[in-house]
C-alpha cells in the first residue's frame, strides 16, 4: 500500500520560510520512472504545481516560483522536503505531495497525500 | 508554459445524465493528458491517464478521448458520488500544468 503524508507548520508569518515534509511508504524513490511532487491549492481555487524531484535527483520547479523553492529527498528516511522562502498571504493554501509515475512514456500523479493547510498571517 | 483551458467552468446535471467536460491545450501535448476528480475537502484522485486509459479501480462510466490540443472527459451516467470538481493536467512538458477545473453540481 502506497501512502504519502505531508507535515509542517499550519501557520507561518509573512516573510518567513516554510518547510514541509512529505513522508511516504510503499514507493521507492530510487526506482527509475518515479518522482515526488508538490502541488498547492489556495482555498476555492485550482491546483498549482510547485516542484518535482525524480529518482535520479533531477529537480524541476515552477518557473514563476523557482527563486523561492527548494526540493530535496532523503531516500533512507523516505522523505521529500520542500522549502519556500519569503512567504506571503497569497501563499495560503493546502499543500499536497504526490507520487509522479511514468508508465509507457506517460507521467501522472497517481497517489496523493491528504494535504496540509498552511495559513500565512501575522 | 502550456496553458490548459477547461469548459465549462461549472455545470448542473442530474443523476443518470451523460456529462462531457472539455480541456484544450495551448499547444499540442500529444496524448500526455490526465484527468483527476476532487471531492470537497479531499485530495485529487486520478481517473484517466494518457488521454484515454482508465486508472485501476475507476468505474468504467468514466472515459477520456482526444489527442493534440483537444480532449474530453465523459461520464456516461452520472452517479451521486460523481458530484465533484474535475481537473485536466498535461504531462508533455515541465511545468506539468492543470486546468482551472470544472465543477459538476446537482
Amino acid at each position: 500500500q502506497i501512502t504519502l503524508k505531508e507535515s509542517g507548520p499550519t501557520l507561518v508569518k509573512p516573510t518567513q520560510t516554510l518547510t514541509l515534509t512529505c513522508t511516504f511508504s510503499g514507493l521507492s524513490l530510487n526506482r527509475n520512472g518515479v518522482g515526488v511532487g508538490w502541488i498547492r491549492q489556495p482555498p476555492g481555487k485550482a491546483l498549482e504545481w510547485l516542484a518535482l524531484i525524480y529518482w535520479d535527483d533531477d529537480k524541476r520547479y515552477n518557473p514563476s516560483l523557482w527563486s523561492r523553492l527548494s526540493i530535496t529527498k532523503d531516500t533512507s528516511r523516505n522523505q521529500v522536503v520542500l522549502t519556500m522562502t519569503n512567504m506571503g498571504p497569497v501563499d495560503t493554501a493546502t499543500y499536497y505531495c504526490a507520487r509522479y509515475l511514468r508508465y509507457s512514456g506517460n507521467w501522472y500523479f497517481d497517489r496523493w497525500g491528504q494535504g496540509t493547510l498552511v495559513t500565512v498571517s501575522s | 508554459d502550456i496553458q490548459m483551458t477547461q469548459s465549462p467552468s461549472s455545470l448542473s446535471a442530474s443523476v443518470g445524465d451523460r456529462v462531457t467536460i472539455t480541456c484544450r491545450a495551448s499547444q499540442s501535448v500529444n496524448d500526455r493528458l490526465n484527468w483527476y476528480q476532487q471531492k470537497a475537502g479531499k485530495a485529487p484522485n486520478l481517473l484517466i491517464y494518457a488521454a484515454s486509459s482508465l486508472q485501476s479501480g475507476v468505474p468504467p462510466r468514466f472515459s477520456g478521448s482526444g489527442s493534440g490540443t483537444d480532449f474530453t472527459l465523459t461520464i456516461s451516467s452520472l452517479q451521486p458520488e460523481d458530484f465533484a470538481i474535475y481537473y485536466c493536467q498535461q504531462s508533455y512538458t515541465t511545468p506539468p500544468t492543470f486546468g482551472q477545473g470544472t465543477k459538476v453540481e446537482i
